[in-house]
């Protein structure tokens, strides 16, 4: 079965500070990965998504992402941090329709 | 563009009856939404794939009967939560894909069920 995980559960930063936020995929075949990004009380935006080609993907707002199929990985990436990051993160696994999201990443960036 | 809304955005019902939830894409046909619920402090888990004019697909464990879905058009889909119980209270969330573009989902704003 495919699965997702998110290894920090609750990250806090200052602002300027660099960050990266684990993501592990379990499926062997061909896999659609994606960073959703949810803003305190708004709904779920995609940050930026892989699919083929390039494994550093370049997402919104400066964010960033590295698919090593080595590692099964897709960790989200930025290299400095706002305040208006503060927000929960999704990495998510499409494959053949069947969506299968991480329990999310709690981001709070200190003023 | 790709905008999908959601409605009511919260409702509060009675257990034992039942509730509508709508998604609708505004400016996009959508031939498959999607339905997930959230669980506070949790993750989006699916429940289940519907697509136009056909019957939805179910995640294992969700009750077909329990949870009716209803893909009428391009732009609507329904989630009808029947005979309600306090453990059916959550967070639903619709997402719409554009023909063509099944990887790509757009999420509504959701929808905050809460059953007394």
């Amino acid at each position: 079965a495919q699965s997702v995980s998110q290894h920090n559960h609750h990250v806090i930063l200052s602002e300027a500070a660099s960050l990266e936020l684990g993501c592990n995929y379990s499926y062997g075949g061909t896999v659609n990965l994606f960073w959703y990004v949810q803003y305190p009380g708004q709904h779920l935006q995609l940050l930026l998504k892989y699919f083929s080609g390039d494994p550093l993907v370049k997402g919104i707002k400066g964010f960033e992402a590295e698919f090593i199929k080595s590692k099964f990985s897709f960790n989200l990436r930025k290299p400095s941090v706002q305040w208006s990051d503060t927000a929960e993160y999704f990495c998510a696994a499409i494959n053949a329709g069947k969506s299968t999201f991480g329990d999310g990443t709690t981001l709070t960036v200190k003023p | 563009g790709a905008v999908v809304s959601q409605h009511p955005s919260w409702v509060i019902c009675k257990s034992g009856t039942s509730v509508k939830i709508e998604c609708r894409s505004l400016d996009f046909q959508a031939t498959t939404m999607f339905w997930y619920r959230q669980f506070p402090k949790q993750s989006l888990m699916l429940m289940a794939t519907s697509n136009e004019g056909s019957k939805a697909t179910y995640e294992q464990g969700v009750e077909k009967d329990k949870f009716l879905i209803n893909h009428a058009s391009l732009t609507l889909s329904t989630l009808t939560v029947t005979s309600a119980h306090p453990e059916d209270s959550s967070f639903y969330i619709c997402s719409a894909s554009p023909p063509g573009q099944s990887y790509e989902q757009y999420f509504g704003p959701g929808t905050r069920l809460t059953v007394t």
